[in-house]
């Protein structure tokens, strides 16, 4: 089935130390994004990828580091910079609609991040 | 992209329609108005999409009213599974540009 996975579920990271959340896609989108979910509240976004080798930076970047070498993977890293990492973090994707008429985001199932 | 609010929560009886409202009275002419819903622990998914006409597909139906200043999701028969937070977004873009602002959006709590 095509989707886009998000690993692991789960993930705890200790003081001073990086930690990387994985997310993978077989829809052969173009664009990826990352964004943050803190209780209640809606989504903010770190990062943004519209085309492999190239990434922006979104409402939220620092602190994080992202790397798209790939066009199916858009990694993400939790550096020690980012003092309150505690949060839900959710991979999406999107095919380019020229005409930008008809795209939509496909989202993972998300990584719920939490400090030792 | 423009502003759009929303209810903090509302309730549904399962087997009823669940109507959702959406004001975006700041809505320029070439932003859509888009819907997603999130269940808890997961990842949003989409629902629908529409610019000036009433949309319908097999999980909903997108009312737009003519000055385009709100819109309605509409749940035709709720059923249990349909609780989740339920977001509105006017956007020009459908996601190319990372600018779809996902707020609090609304809970909907469908009961038995």
């Amino acid at each position: 089935d095509g989707g886009i996975t998000q690993s692991p579920k789960y993930l705890f990271r200790k003081e001073g130390q990086n930690v990387t959340l994985s997310c993978e896609q077989n829809l052969n989108h173009d664009a990826m994004y990352w964004y943050r979910q803190d209780p209640g509240q809606g989504l903010r976004l770190i990062y943004y990828s519209q085309i492999v080798n190239d990434f922006q930076k979104g409402d939220i970047a620092e602190g994080y580091s992202v790397s798209r070498e790939k066009k199916e993977s858009f990694p993400l890293t939790v550096t020690s910079a980012q003092k309150n990492p505690t949060a839900f973090y959710l991979c999406a994707s999107s095919h380019r609609d020229s005409l930008a008429t008809n795209e939509k985001l496909f989202f993972g199932s998300g990584t719920q991040l939490s400090v030792l | 992209d423009a502003k759009t609010t929303q209810p903090p929560s509302m309730d549904c009886a399962e087997g009823r329609a669940a109507n959702l409202p959406c004001n975006h009275s700041t809505i320029s002419g070439n932003e859509y108005v888009y819907w997603y819903r999130q269940i808890h622990s997961q990842g949003p998914q989409y629902i629908i999409h529409g610019l000036k006409n009433n949309e319908t597909n097999e999980m909903a139906s997108l009312i737009i009213t003519e000055d385009r200043k709100s819109s309605t999701l509409i749940l035709p028969h709720a059923t249990l599974r349909d609780t989740a937070v339920y977001y509105c977004i006017a956007s020009r873009w459908g996601g190319s540009q990372g600018n779809l602002i996902f707020g609090k959006g609304t809970k909907l709590s469908v009961k038995p």
